[in-house]
């Protein structure tokens, strides 16, 4: 079953402006991470915040995390063509789940284009 | 360098033809795990291992098999393999200092005919 869900789907920005992407789950959680994938390629960690935290930065990414809302966003700031992949919020299965830390679910991914 | 390495990244195969998809990770962790990914449907765990001869379930398992007799490597087999599981499957390892952090293979794109 699908824990996260990103939104949008696809989202398309020229380049230098900021980007957003947003993640809802369902059920409570120990951290949600979100990870980059480059077209066809291997999914790369971008970013981990753990349920207590409500804001993460690193370099041009900031994360927020609402566990009342079971949201989170991703900002790219000044996007750059690099940035041009698809972006996946996965979830863990939370202090009440038989796994624990152990399974992360991913949601369907937003894909993100730059353009130059 | 960190790695995760599976073979093959590129197969065409028919319909029951036995293949088998190795994983093998040189970082000593414990955790290893299968995924898919279909467009639409994001990424669904096949298969995971806890640690040598410890293997479970995720969340799409029927078809696949999996073995764990070391620590590095975590092949996935497909018995009987049919159009359904044409897909990109990727092997991810986590453990040490990032804990909770997956670290993915390059993937492997499955044709089934």
């Amino acid at each position: 079953s699908q824990q996260g869900e990103e939104d949008p789907q696809a989202l398309s920005i020229q380049e230098g402006e900021n980007a957003t992407m947003n993640c809802s789950y369902k059920t409570s959680i120990n951290n949600l991470q979100w990870y980059r994938q480059n077209s066809g390629r291997g999914l790369v960690h971008l970013i981990l915040i753990r349920s207590n935290e409500r804001e993460k930065h690193s370099g041009r990414l900031r994360v927020t995390l609402d566990t009342s809302k079971k949201s989170s966003s991703l900002l790219i700031t000044a996007s750059r063509a690099a940035d041009t992949a698809s972006y996946f919020c996965a979830t863990d299965g939370g202090p009440e789940s038989n796994f624990g830390n152990e399974k992360l679910t991913f949601g369907t991914g937003t894909r993100l284009t730059i353009i130059p | 360098e960190a790695q995760v390495t599976q073979n093959p990244r590129y197969l065409i195969t028919v319909t029951g033809k036995k293949l088998t998809v190795t994983c093998s990770q040189n970082m000593n962790h414990e955790y290893m795990s299968w995924y898919r990914q279909d467009p639409g449907l994001g990424l669904r765990q096949i298969y995971y291992s806890m640690n040598v001869e410890v293997t479970d379930k995720g969340d799409v398992p029927e078809g696949y098999k999996v073995s764990r007799k070391e620590k590095r490597n975590f092949p996935l087999i497909l018995e009987s393999p049919s159009p359904n599981q044409t897909s990109l499957y990727f092997c991810a390892t986590k453990g040490g200092a990032g804990a909770n952090v997956l670290t993915f293979g390059a993937g492997s794109r499955l044709t089934v005919l």
